[in-house]
């Protein structure tokens, strides 16, 4: 079964700090997709990115950073310099190559960052 | 935007009444999917569908039916609310396999 763990329930951090979200993931299939998504308090979830398995170059928008290593498992998210702005609920979440086609969802990690 | 508008809102009903909510999107998405979020829990998929009539359960599944008779409606049944069930429940669409999910704005659910 398909499985992402987002070990770090919540963070604090105070304005213009970098921060990184932590996901780890385990899957069977050899071909994948990971997305992070964001929940700010308003409570829509927002698309940030996709990544597929064979492609394991960091990729860097804006602020935000991404760091997938395929050896670890792992697909963490880095936000420079952050802002009261990125104070959300972010979600990594895994998708089936087979089956059902659905996301697996990790449990969420809430951002707070202080003024 | 996916323009995905789930009805209603929010909704409070009682133990062991039977609750439908709905699904609504404009941009002919072919797969359709439920979820429910809980604190602790993350997003864990209740149902979902390849196409009109055609759907499956996800992992919490039990006590939960849908329906889609119509590309643009995907329609979650509780059969005989409990308050487990109280939750706040999310419809998505994606254009492909492997495509981002696009969420609507959610529905929360209070079974008292």
């Amino acid at each position: 079964a398909q499985k992402v763990t987002q070990a770090q329930t919540e963070i604090s951090v105070v304005e213009k700090e970098d921060v990184t979200l932590d996901c780890v993931y385990e899957t069977r299939d050899t071909t994948y997709y990971l997305f992070w998504y964001k929940q700010p308090p308003s409570g829509e979830l927002v698309f940030l990115i996709r990544r597929n398995s064979f492609d394991e170059q960091n990729e860097i928008s804006g602020r935000y950073s991404w760091n997938f290593q395929k050896s670890t498992s792992s697909f963490n998210f880095t936000i420079t310099a952050s802002q009261v702005v990125d104070s959300a609920v972010y979600f990594c979440a895994l998708s089936e190559n087979t089956g059902r086609r659905a996301l697996t969802f990790g449990s969420g990690t809430r951002l707070q960052v202080q003024p | 935007d996916a323009g995905i508008t789930q009805s209603p809102r929010h909704k409070v009903t009682e133990t062991g009444t039977p609750v439908t909510l709905r699904c609504h999107q404009t941009e002919n998405h072919r797969y359709m999917y439920w979820y429910r979020q809980d604190p602790g829990h993350g997003l864990r998929l209740i149902h979902y569908s390849y196409g009109v009539k055609d759907t499956d359960k996800g992992e919490v599944s039990d006590g939960y039916s849908v329906s889609r008779s119509k590309t643009e409606d995907f329609l979650l049944t509780l059969e005989s609310a409990t308050s487990s069930q109280t939750s706040v429940y999310f419809c998505a669409t994606r254009t492909g396999v492997n495509s981002p999910l696009h969420f609507g704005n959610g529905t929360r659910l209070t079974v008292t």
